[in-house]
């Protein structure tokens, strides 16, 4: 099985400041067909997950720009550059290339 | 605009079976996108249970592979889920969510039900 593993688990920011979450993988997430498929999904409290990029960094029409992701092979990132009020919430990233798993989550609060 | 939407018994009992049903609405089941259950216990992170196809081509988490069964009624445009054998530890939020497929956006679940709460007790 494929092991996602967030850091840091939770995330005081500043409103206006900048966050990022890390998400290692055990394995690599190439595919044999050459994607990647990493994935970041927001869940706010008592709502369902919402995704906001796939594919490492394509972001889902509707996401705001402050929402970009990066990375390659076992490594990846979720950053936003500038934390909203509306930005509170759980993050998780996912990966399709083995099965599906997920990371354990991020909380982002308001510091 | 596709929406899901989960049903089912709030409650089982342990050893039973849990069985749930996903209504999909807005859009056909027919087509390329595989509709997944992931589920959610207290506290813990999200679980994959495993996806079905229109077709009824189906892929399992291995570990729920022994317990687990997902069907498709695309007359009725549903997907279902029955996990058997059912202890406290299945206790979740059950979801369904789809995978639209193809090049595109497909490997991720752009959309998800509201989910639905499972308590396994007696």
């Amino acid at each position: 099985d494929i092991v996602l593993t967030q850091t840091p688990l939770s995330s005081p920011v500043t409103l206006g400041q900048p966050a990022s979450i890390s998400c290692r993988s055990s394995q690599s997430l190439v595919h044999s067909d050459g994607n990647t498929y990493l994935s970041w999904l927001q869940q706010r409290p008592g709502q369902p997950p919402r995704l906001l990029i796939y594919k490492i960094s394509h972001r889902v029409s509707g996401v705001p720009d402050r929402f970009s992701g990066s990375g390659a092979g076992t490594d990846f990132t979720l950053k936003i550059s500038r934390v909203e009020a509306e930005d509170v919430a759980v993050y998780y990233c996912m990966q399709a290339t083995h099965q599906r798993t997920f990371g354990q989550g991020t909380k982002v609060e308001i510091k | 605009q596709v929406q899901l939407q989960e049903w089912g018994p709030g409650l089982v009992e342990p050893s039973g079976t849990l069985s749930l049903t996903c209504v999909v609405s807005g859009g056909s089941i027919s087509t390329i996108n595989w509709w997944s259950w992931v589920r959610q216990p207290p506290g813990k992170r999200l679980e994959w249970i495993g996806e079905i196809y229109h077709t009824g081509s189906t892929n399992y988490n291995p570990s729920f592979k022994s317990r687990v069964t997902m069907s498709v009624d695309q007359s009725k445009n549903q997907v279902s889920l029955k996990l058997n054998s059912v202890t406290a530890a299945d206790t979740a939020v059950y979801y369904c969510a789809r995978d639209p497929g193809g090049t595109y956006m497909g490997g991720s679940f752009d959309i998800w039900g509201q989910g639905t709460m499972v308590t396994v007790s007696s």
